[in-house]
């Protein structure tokens, strides 16, 4: 079957660095998509990975890494308003998105 | 953020009720989406309509009935649910030129929905 997995939960510290894994085993691959969502609204576009490599932009970067089935969401000088769940999405061969349940980070002052 | 709109916000129905939820996107997309999110749980894809064609319908139990009258417009159609219905329901649309999962979705802030 496919899979996406990622952290349920992870604890920063504001103005830290906090790194969120996803791992996906998916019957092909055409992208992954990283997303932010904030408690009771919808979720927003961050990133979007189809080559291996890290992407910048701004504080946030996403990595991917095809051949080991493995991306991370790298978030730098953490803000209290990024407390949000990050939703980790993979496209397969049918360009079907299979979601991760998502990583609620929770920033501490 | 007014580029997907989806109301009401907030639902409560008996299991004998019928109500429907509706989506409008302000973004000139050819495809919209229906969601279901679970705590805890990825989001399960229900219903995708490109071009107003229903083009998905991930095994969705009939109580739920979509509708699509134009690219604009999206809804719902909610009849003689079950608690376990009870979830966020999210509207999203996207482009519609590659295929459905391939693009940047737009979520509208989704229905709160609870079935008593």
């Amino acid at each position: 079957g496919q899979n996406i997995d990622q952290p349920t939960e992870m604890t920063a510290t504001e103005g830290a660095i906090v790194q969120i894994n996803c791992t996906y085993q998916t019957s092909g691959f055409n992208g992954l998509f990283w997303y932010q969502q904030h408690a009771g609204e919808a979720p927003t576009f961050l990133s979007y990975n189809v080559l291996d490599g890290l992407e910048e932009k701004g504080r946030f970067s996403s990595f991917l890494s095809r051949s080991k089935g493995y991306s991370y969401l790298l978030l730098k000088e953490l803000q209290m308003k990024d407390s949000a769940s990050y939703l980790c999405a993979v496209v397969d061969s049918n360009y079907q998105l299979i979601w991760g349940a998502g990583t609620k980070l929770i920033i501490k002052p | 953020e007014t580029g997907v709109t989806q109301t009401p916000r907030h639902l409560v129905m008996g299991m004998t009720n019928k109500k429907s939820l509706k989506c409008e996107q302000h973004l000139g997309h050819n495809a919209m989406y229906w969601y279901k999110q679970s705590a805890k749980k990825p989001l399960e894809l229900m219903f995708v309509y490109n071009f107003k064609e229903q083009t998905e319908n991930n095994s969705v139990p009939s109580r739920f009935s979509p509708e699509c009258p134009n690219s604009s417009h999206l809804f719902l159609h909610l009849h003689t649910l079950q608690p376990e219905d009870s979830a966020l329901y999210l509207c999203a649309s996207s482009q519609g030129v590659r295929g459905a999962g391939g693009e940047t979705q737009y979520f509208g802030p989704g229905t709160r929905l609870l079935v008593l």
